[in-house]
């Protein structure tokens, strides 16, 4: 069936340091993938998606490729800030609703 | 994007009792999802409700449990009934304005409930 695996966290990150979370994904198909970020106390926020293999989704700095070869869907961001510390989830379009992974909580300290 | 209401944003209940969480869109949607955020957890999807129809439920879970209505294109509840203290979670409601996830999906700024 669908699912997704995302790596284990927390992962805890110096300001200006570089990030890194893997995500990949089980689908029958080509799915849309997502990037969720949940901020501490706040609602599920859409970070970025790729709706087709190769294409790259991008905000605030964070980037994401859609690896059909490798059916992964890595978030990344070059120099992490203290306010991007948050949950991280990232989730595939299967059908007509989202199959969520188990999300990473990231930590960034000053 | 599409903005959703969602009441209560939180409240605690009694064991035994029941709890109809409402969201509300402003613009119309086909479909509308709902999703439990166990503490700690992911988001699992309970059901999909359609404007007319009844909704579609995922293994483990039921109607009797989680009763949907979905009465037009902008509004929908979803009930928690004869709640026990597993059922404490956040309820979250969420619609795919652009259809297909072209634009992403929104979601609700969820319900945590608490049962004691």
């Amino acid at each position: 069936g669908n699912s997704v695996t995302q790596m284990e966290g927390p992962v805890t990150l110096s300001e200006e340091a570089f990030l890194t979370i893997n995500c990949t994904y089980t689908a029958t198909g080509y799915p849309s993938l997502f990037w969720y970020v949940q901020y501490p106390g706040e609602g599920l926020q859409l970070l970025l998606k790729a709706t087709k293999a190769d294409d790259k989704g991008s905000n605030k700095g964070f980037e994401a490729t859609y690896r059909k070869e490798t059916t992964s869907f890595h978030l990344e961001k070059g120099s992490v800030q203290v306010s991007d510390s948050a949950v991280y989830f990232c989730a595939l379009k299967a059908g007509t609703a989202l199959i969520f992974g188990k999300g990473t909580t990231l930590s960034v300290s000053s | 994007s599409a903005v959703i209401s969602q009441k209560p944003s939180r409240d605690i209940c009694q064991r035994g009792t029941s709890l109809t969480i409402q969201c509300q869109v402003d613009s119309q949607v086909t479909m509308m999802f709902w999703y439990r955020q166990q503490p700690g957890q992911s988001l699992t999807l309970i059901a999909t409700a359609n404007q007319g129809s009844e909704a579609t439920y995922e293994s483990g879970f039921v109607i009797d449990k989680f009763p949907i209505s979905r009465p037009n294109l902008t509004f929908s509840t979803l009930t928690v009934s004869n709640m026990s203290p597993e059922d404490s979670s956040i309820y979250l409601c969420s619609v795919d304005p652009g259809g297909q996830g072209a634009r992403g999906y929104t979601f609700g700024s969820g319900t945590r409930l608490t049962v004691v």
